[in-house]
């Protein structure tokens, strides 16, 4: 089944700089991919996601890439602010999303 | 207000103690699933559902049972608990925005 790998487990950045997360995955038939951002106690929340016919898509600060060849997609912030501190999750799902896998996480840590 | 709403939040239980944690969605969505979460693991899937009376085992299914009788709900049991079912347990509903996560059952087994 598919596979999800995500890196770096943790990342601390300085305030305003930028922050670059990697996801690579397994299944080829793989179709979409979202982020999720956790803060501290609570639910996981869709912050962007993307689909296997795009290769880049931004909102605001925010920026997903896909290499759809090489199978992985990264996660972009821009400009870091002491509320992007939190846990971020890449995932893939499989076959029109029936079934969504998640990588392992990455605590962002954004120091003033 | 959309929401999948889980109950409940906080759970201490002794080792095979029957123990069902709810889950209901207002948004008419067809599709729930159950996740767990374990530091490095991230979110593992448990079951999911696809309709009514239609559900599915997940990546780590074993412990645990679930049913869909109704659309908007979708319980998930654990007949017999053991220690290593501790675990931050989330429901998911998906709809065309993606999916939306419950707050969480954090669950502890002693």
């Amino acid at each position: 089944g598919e596979n999800v790998e995500q890196h770096p487990s943790t990342l601390s950045v300085q305030e305003g700089d930028s922050a670059v997360i990697k996801c690579t995955y397994s299944d080829s038939a793989s179709n979409y991919f979202p982020w999720y951002k956790q803060e501290l106690g609570k639910r996981p929340q869709l912050i962007i996601d993307i689909r296997s016919n795009v290769g880049e898509k931004k909102d605001q600060r925010i920026a997903v890439t896909l290499n759809k060849t090489a199978k992985h997609f990264s996660l972009h912030i821009t400009e870091t602010q002491p509320e992007d501190s939190a846990v971020y999750f890449c995932a893939a799902s499989i076959k029109g999303a029936q079934k969504l896998v998640f990588g392992q996480g990455t605590r962002l840590t954004i120091n003033p | 207000e959309a929401q999948v709403t889980q109950n409940p939040r906080y759970l201490i239980t002794v080792t095979g103690k029957k123990l069902t944690v709810t889950c209901s969605q207002n948004m008419n969505h067809e599709y729930m699933s159950w996740y767990r979460q374990d530091p490095g693991l991230g979110l593992r899937q448990i079951y999911y559902s696809m309709n009514v009376e239609v559900t599915d085992k997940g990546d780590v299914p074993e412990g645990y049972k679930v049913s869909r009788k109704e659309k908007r709900n979708f319980p998930l049991i654990l007949e017999s608990p053991s220690p290593n079912q501790t675990s931050l347990y989330f429901c998911a509903s998906r709809g065309h925005g993606g999916y939306t996560f419950g707050s969480g059952t954090r669950l502890t087994v002693v």
